[in-house]
């Protein structure tokens, strides 16, 4: 299988900004999505890359180098609710079929 | 419209025991996903439903475990002679379009199984 590695946890502190990084495997690679996941709740999308750069969306960017293998999720002006676990998912193609994998998640803790 | 729901929020059963998660994906949705997060884990791919095509099957992890759809509606996972391994969340979630398109999924609140 794929593997999908990013930090297993991160603390920064509020009104500052963090960069969560993700590495994987380009073999396949297909698309990457990142996801929010609160205590006790559903993950919730926040961006999609596919080709290279830099996707800006509010407070919340992500960017992506094919050639790595590697991705970040830039979040800017840190409030105290943004403190949760940020999943990493990357689609790759392989034996005729597409498939989601997910990293493990790097619990974000957002101190004052 | 409302978001994907799943029942039950809980369950806990005996080992050995059979159990039915239901998943109702949003209405119109033709992509419908399981997945299973073991405390501290990160989400594993169980099986995704496309249409009317033949289901992936390839992340269900024992013949124990199966999966249906209705049409484009509602999904049954099913977990037979559980074990306590089989502890988890399982999530269900759907998109407007298949695993090859960029649409996002959205994901149902999960059922918590607890295998005693």
């Amino acid at each position: 299988g794929q593997n999908i590695d990013q930090p297993t946890e991160m603390t920064a502190t509020e009104g500052a900004i963090v960069q969560i990084n993700c590495t994987y495997q380009t073999s396949g690679f297909n698309g990457l999505f990142w996801y929010q996941q609160h205590a006790g709740e559903a993950p919730t999308f926040l961006s999609y890359n596919v080709l290279d750069g830099l996707e800006e969306k509010g407070r919340f960017s992500s960017f992506l180098s094919r050639s790595k293998g590697y991705s970040y999720l830039l979040l800017k002006e840190l409030q105290m609710k943004d403190s949760a676990p940020y999943l990493c998912a990357v689609r790759f193609f392989g034996a005729g079929s597409y498939q989601l994998t997910f990293g493990k998640g790097t619990k974000l803790s957002v101190i004052p | 419209g409302a978001g994907v729901s799943q029942s039950p929020s809980n369950k806990v059963t005996e080992k050995g025991k059979d159990v039915e998660l239901r998943c109702d994906p949003i209405s119109g949705h033709t992509a419908l996903y399981w997945y299973r997060q073991r405390l501290g884990q990160g989400l594993e791919f169980l099986i995704y439903f496309q249409g009317n095509s033949a289901p992936d099957k390839s992340g269900l992890p024992s013949d124990r475990f199966s999966a249906e759809r209705t049409g484009e509606s509602v999904s049954t996972l099913t977990i037979q002679r559980t074990q306590q391994e089989d502890s988890a969340v399982y999530l269900c979630a759907s998109s407007s379009g298949g695993v090859a398109d960029s649409y996002e999924q959205y994901f149902g609140p999960g059922t918590r199984l607890t295998v005693t």
